[in-house]
């Protein structure tokens, strides 16, 4: 089954402190995975990728075949990091590129 | 920078009506896909198109349902009978190589 796990519905921290989002997925071969957030009244727009390691905004997140996760990381929340957080696989058939996506996760960042 | 469209923002229509949701997906893109999220739900996937055919549809895009890129800008979703359990916020979404997807909007439906 092609499935993926946010655990946390809502996440709270202060401002300047680390900020872990879970992911975990159910899939079988190499997983395509994504992060996707979407500010208040915006948007769903892409994040980050697994795929390109790159940071956006201070994040980042690790492919962990092992612990099938993919967590999303920020080492000091901003207030406007505020927003709900997505996490999606891209489901089979892989070249019709559907996302499955996670329940997502709002955090809130605390003045 | 060029971002997808969608409209209306809202849709009120009384259940067995029929809707049209539109989509103006980024122009050089090549794969369109609907999306659609229940309140309190996750986002889920409902079908998507490629060289004007569906390429995938999930088991939510029954025979109610049907997509249509009547010309070269559009992508197009119709309810044919609106059901109260169809009340959701619709998301299209565009890819130019089936691999990042940008998202519009949404559409929020609601069906009385």
């Amino acid at each position: 089954a092609q499935r993926v796990t946010q655990p946390e519905k809502l996440l709270s921290v202060f401002k300047g402190a680390p900020v872990e989002l879970k992911c975990n997925y159910s899939y079988s071969g190499s997983p395509e995975l994504f992060w996707y957030v979407q500010y208040s009244r915006q948007r769903l727009q892409l994040l980050l990728r697994h795929i390109s390691r790159e940071s956006i905004k201070g994040f980042t997140a690790d492919l962990n075949k092992g612990e099938t996760s993919f967590h999303l990381k920020k080492p000091f929340a901003q207030e406007e990091d505020s927003a709900m957080y997505y996490c999606a696989l891209k489901g089979r058939p892989s070249n019709t590129g559907k996302l499955i996506f996670g329940q997502g996760t709002t955090l809130q960042v605390k003045p | 920078e060029p971002e997808v469209t969608q409209t209306p923002s809202h849709q009120v229509t009384q259940m067995g009506q029929e809707v049209i949701l539109h989509c103006v997906p980024i122009s050089n893109h090549l794969y369109f896909y609907w999306y659609r999220q229940i309140l309190g739900q996750k986002v889920e996937f409902l079908v998507s198109f490629y060289n004007n055919e569906i390429s995938e549809k999930s088991e939510i895009f029954d025979d109610q349902f049907s997509v249509e890129r009547p010309d070269g800008s559009n992508f197009t979703l119709k309810i044919r009978s609106t059901k109260l359990e169809d009340s959701a916020m619709y998301f299209c979404a565009s890819s130019a190589q089936g691999e990042t997807q940008y998202f519009g909007p949404g559409t929020r439906l609601l069906v009385l």
